[in-house]
């Protein structure tokens, strides 16, 4: 399978407890981007990178979020002392340079309880 | 700052009947638009976008959409649809001078009845 992975695809944490997802984009794709999407919504924007280089973050990543993509390949979204309002279906998508749309993931769902 | 409307939380079609998902968008300048499918528990598809040049875009699955500048719209079609089209729907724009961003809305759901 060539496209975005994303794991896990399920989470179930308790609050208060660190989480970490890692998304693998399309080979090649220097552009790799994270989403957040709740129920009844559609995905938001939380932050962007070209290569290695984190160019913008939402104002809905909080202090508690942090994301790295250290070798321009592969990203991790860590989320710290998790709340029950993290919940949500978190989606990873990635890009080309010079591409229009975006290839996204099956994403990780998280759980907080 | 950009955003797209869809008006309608649900769509409901008989198989073979024609399937429209209205779209409008707000955005300054020219925007880049997309339309997107979810089915359940998966991740985003992408279906069709227009970039320039003709207001009828094409896209996977028979679908097409058009722009409307006049009207700020990009509305999903489909002449018959299908059980299997059957999802959720996300239209999608994104500013050509912020080349990354996509603002998403809330979607459509859509369900196809034999």
């Amino acid at each position: 399978d060539t496209g975005v992975s994303q794991d896990p695809r399920h989470k179930i944490t308790k609050r208060g407890q660190n989480v970490t997802f890692r998304c693998d984009p399309i080979s090649e794709h220097n552009r790799l981007y994270w989403y957040r999407q709740t129920l009844g919504q559609g995905p938001e924007f939380l932050t962007y990178f070209q290569n290695e280089a984190q160019l913008e973050k939402s104002r809905l990543l909080s202090d508690r979020f942090s994301a790295e993509r250290p070798k321009g390949s592969f990203s991790t979204l860590e989320i710290q002392r998790t709340e029950q309002g993290d919940s949500a279906m978190y989606l990873c998508a990635s890009s080309p340079w010079g591409g229009v749309e975006a290839f996204f993931g099956q994403g990780t769902r998280l759980t907080v309880v | 700052a950009q955003s797209v409307a869809q008006p309608e939380d649900q769509v409901n079609v008989a198989e073979g009947n024609p399937l429209t998902v209205k779209c409008t968008y707000s955005v300054s300048g020219n925007p880049y638009l997309f339309w997107y499918v979810q089915y359940p528990n998966r991740g985003l598809q992408f279906l069709l976008k227009y970039i320039t040049g003709d207001n009828l875009v094409k896209g996977s699955y028979g679908f097409e959409a058009e722009f409307n500048k006049s009207q700020t719209s990009f509305h999903l079609k489909k002449p018959s649809a299908l059980v299997s089209d059957s999802a959720l729907y996300f239209c999608a724009v994104r500013d050509p001078n912020n080349d990354y961003k996509l603002s998403f809305g809330a979607g459509t759901t859509v369900t196809v009845r034999a």
